[in-house]
């Protein structure tokens, strides 16, 4: 039962232009989201994360947007750059005493072309 | 590199043996985790531990998988007897608190286990 759901494998976007990387959640437990980023050979990296209290966390060139009621967030990243070509892994937790329990999705292979 | 160190990063094991997977979290982390990630999937959480303590065991298989956190030296995930099946990508992760809103977990490099 995949609870963390990334739908697209891969996204290819220009040099410049913005990048827009969906997830989606099916359990409504789920209070704590957080985006990983991959390069091969590499474990994940810790880009941005969102606490369900808000709908919105900006860091630089990323932002993260969380819509509640659709159970739903997306990860921004704008401009683009070469560098950022990776796979981007969502993940949630639960508050609790199980919080450090980490849900990921499959990730998605973000491309951008030069 | 005061990042979460992994060792070895590629191991090569038969079926039968043993696979000893090493983790030294970052500097000032006490607590461990440890996520394995087979081809096409995400990580999935499989083991949570603190100094000398075994906290959430939850995610992993009830037989040949053990993992300890040593009072000194690094975290070790062992896997007995293994089978092709073991064969994925094994990655720990450290926080300084217990991860959750706001501590973030860091993650090593991966040790990479192939079966043959």
């Amino acid at each position: 039962d995949q609870q963390v759901k990334q739908n697209s494998p891969s996204l290819s976007v220009q040099e410049g232009r913005i990048s827009i990387l969906n997830c989606d959640y099916t359990n409504s437990m789920f209070d704590y989201f957080l985006w990983y980023k991959k390069y091969p050979a590499e474990g994940p990296t810790f880009l941005i994360s969102i606490s369900s209290i808000k709908d919105k966390n900006e860091d630089g060139r990323f932002t993260v947007f969380l819509n509640k009621s659709a159970k739903h967030l997306s990860l921004h990243i704008v401009p683009s750059q070469p560098g950022d070509s990776a796979v981007y892994f969502c993940a949630a937790s639960a508050s609790g005493g199980s919080n450090y329990k980490l849900t990921f999705g499959k990730g998605t292979l973000l491309t951008v072309n030069p | 590199n005061a990042g979460v160190m992994q060792n070895p990063r590629h191991l090569v094991r038969r079926r039968g043996q043993e696979a000893r997977l090493r983790c030294s979290p970052m500097k000032g982390h006490s607590h461990v985790y440890w996520y394995r990630q087979l081809p096409e999937e995400g990580l999935k959480f499989m083991v949570y531990l603190q100094k000398e303590n075994i906290i959430d065991e939850s995610g992993m298989p009830k037989e040949r998988f053990s993992a300890e956190f040593p009072k000194e030296g690094p975290s070790i995930l062992r896997i007995q007897q293994v089978v092709r099946g073991d064969s994925a990508a094994y990655f720990c992760a450290s926080s300084p608190l217990q991860g959750g809103s706001n501590q973030p977990q860091h993650f090593g490099d991966g040790t990479r286990l192939s079966i043959l």
